[in-house]
């Protein structure tokens, strides 16, 4: 059964630090990996898709880089904002598995002025 | 732009109403999902379909049913409401594809069961 894991919890940043989320999954047979954005009493925001074909995808501040061997996402803000604090979360699509997501249970980022 | 909209926002009921919670989106995706966001559980999916009048059940789905009689509405129905139905529900949508596609969700409804 596929488990999807981000570490840490919540992380608390100063403005303008470059900061590293992580997520691992358990099975490598995945379709693809997306990052959403989650604001407090909100929907959830796509971010980034990185197929499993890929390494990596960038939008703006942000890069996703995907490791399907090792089972292993990160997303990487550079130059933080107080504006990014959110909840972000990871999910994958398994291979085969028509568009379902298994989620992990998000990093609570707050970015301090 | 296309998006995917959800109603109502919040809901207030009872144990053992009927409820139903509405999804309508506008990508004109096969694909549409039914999640809850539980504190300690995350995101878990409850029912999904890949087209009209196709339905199936995902890991939490006691309790709930959907029907889709049209690619752009799938209405999540709560038989009778019970208090551990208190939940934030999504819908999402997404294309079906070589490669799997981008999902794309609702704002949720919040959802409580007294």
């Amino acid at each position: 059964k596929q488990e999807v894991t981000q570490i840490p919890a919540a992380l608390s940043v100063p403005e303008g630090e470059n900061l590293v989320l992580n997520c691992s999954f358990t099975d490598s047979a995945i379709y693809n990996l997306q990052w959403f954005r989650q604001d407090p009493g909100k929907g959830l925001t796509s971010l980034l898709l990185i197929q499993s074909s890929q390494r990596e995808q960038t939008s703006g501040r942000l890069n996703a880089s995907l490791d399907k061997s090792s089972g292993r996402s990160t997303l990487y803000i550079a130059a933080s904002q107080p504006g990014d604090s959110a909840t972000y979360l990871c999910a994958v699509e398994i291979y085969n598995q028509g568009g379902k997501l298994i989620f992990g249970q998000g990093t609570e980022l707050s970015v301090k002025p | 732009d296309a998006e995917i909209t959800q109603s109502p926002r919040h809901k207030i009921t009872e144990t053992g109403r009927q409820v139903t919670l509405a999804c309508h989106q506008t990508w004109n995706h096969n694909n549409m999902f039914w999640y809850r966001q539980d504190l300690g559980h995350g995101l878990r999916l409850i029912h999904y379909s890949y087209g009209v009048h196709d339905t199936n059940k995902g890991e939490v789905s006691d309790g709930y049913s959907v029907s889709r009689s049209n690619t752009e509405d799938l209405p999540l129905t709560l038989e009778s409401a019970a208090s551990s139905q208190t939940s934030v529900y999504f819908c999402a949508s997404s294309d079906p594809g070589a490669g799997g596609s981008e999902a794309f969700f609702g704002q949720g409804t919040r959802l409580t069961v007294v």
